[in-house]
């Protein structure tokens, strides 16, 4: 049971241009959520999230937009810069899941020159 | 330390021989996970601990895991009779009460079974 998914494996965008980053959760009762970036052979570090009461959260270059009634959210990248390309992995958690994040599989974002 | 602390870095075992992997987190953090992330999958809960309460094990994939959490600190995870399955890296976050949902995850521990 995926609860957190992100269905793109993969991505690939030029430096400069805007990187979107899809991620779709089944549980209702999820109410924060969370992007982690992962470079290759280091642990994940995380880089924003937002409140189920918000719709919106920009940190510099990193905008999440969360659509609750489409259990849809997303990351924005602008610009994307070549440092930016990594695995990037959504997470969620809420009440029912107590403290621990679901995350979904990942998404490779490569940002060519 | 700053961060999370996971040792060994890299371990190659035989098959059907036991693992300990250790974790050492942000100090003053009072939760600690365990999670996995095997070749080409995402991050998979494994087990969870806060403060003197009972962990929430449900994420373990079989009895031949354990994790022990010893003064509330240090955490060890235990792989009994390790199978080739069990090849992935092992990765441990812990998180504060003042960090809301946001955990910090250590280097991980990338554990080859042959």
């Amino acid at each position: 049971d995926q609860q957190v998914k992100q269905n793109s494996p993969s991505l690939s965008v030029q430096e400069g241009r805007i990187s979107i980053l899809n991620c779709d959760y089944t549980n209702s009762m999820f109410d924060y959520f969370l992007w982690y970036k992962k470079y290759p052979a280091e642990g994940p570090t995380f880089l924003i999230s937002i409140s189920s009461i918000k719709d919106k959260n920009e940190d510099g270059r990193f905008t999440v937009f969360l659509n609750k009634s489409a259990k849809h959210l997303s990351l924005h990248i602008v610009p994307s810069q070549p440092g930016d390309s990594a695995v990037y992995f959504c997470a969620a958690s809420g009440e029912t899941s107590g403290s621990r994040l679901t995350f979904g599989e990942g998404t490779q974002l490569t940002v060519n020159p | 330390g700053a961060g999370v602390s996971q040792s060994p870095s890299n371990k190659v075992t035989e098959k059907g021989k036991d693992v300990e992997l250790r974790c050492d987190p942000i100090s003053g953090h009072t939760a600690l996970y365990w999670y996995r992330q095997s070749l080409g999958q995402g991050l998979e809960f494994l087990i969870y601990f806060q403060g003197n309460s009972a962990p929430d094990k449900s994420g373990l994939p079989s009895d031949r895991f354990s994790a022990e959490r010893t003064g509330g600190s240090v955490s060890t995870l235990t792989i009994q009779r390790t199978q080739q399955e069990d090849s992935a890296v092992y990765l441990c976050a812990s998180r504060s009460v003042n960090s809301g949902n946001t955990i910090y995850f250590g280097e991980g521990s990338w554990l080859t079974v042959v």
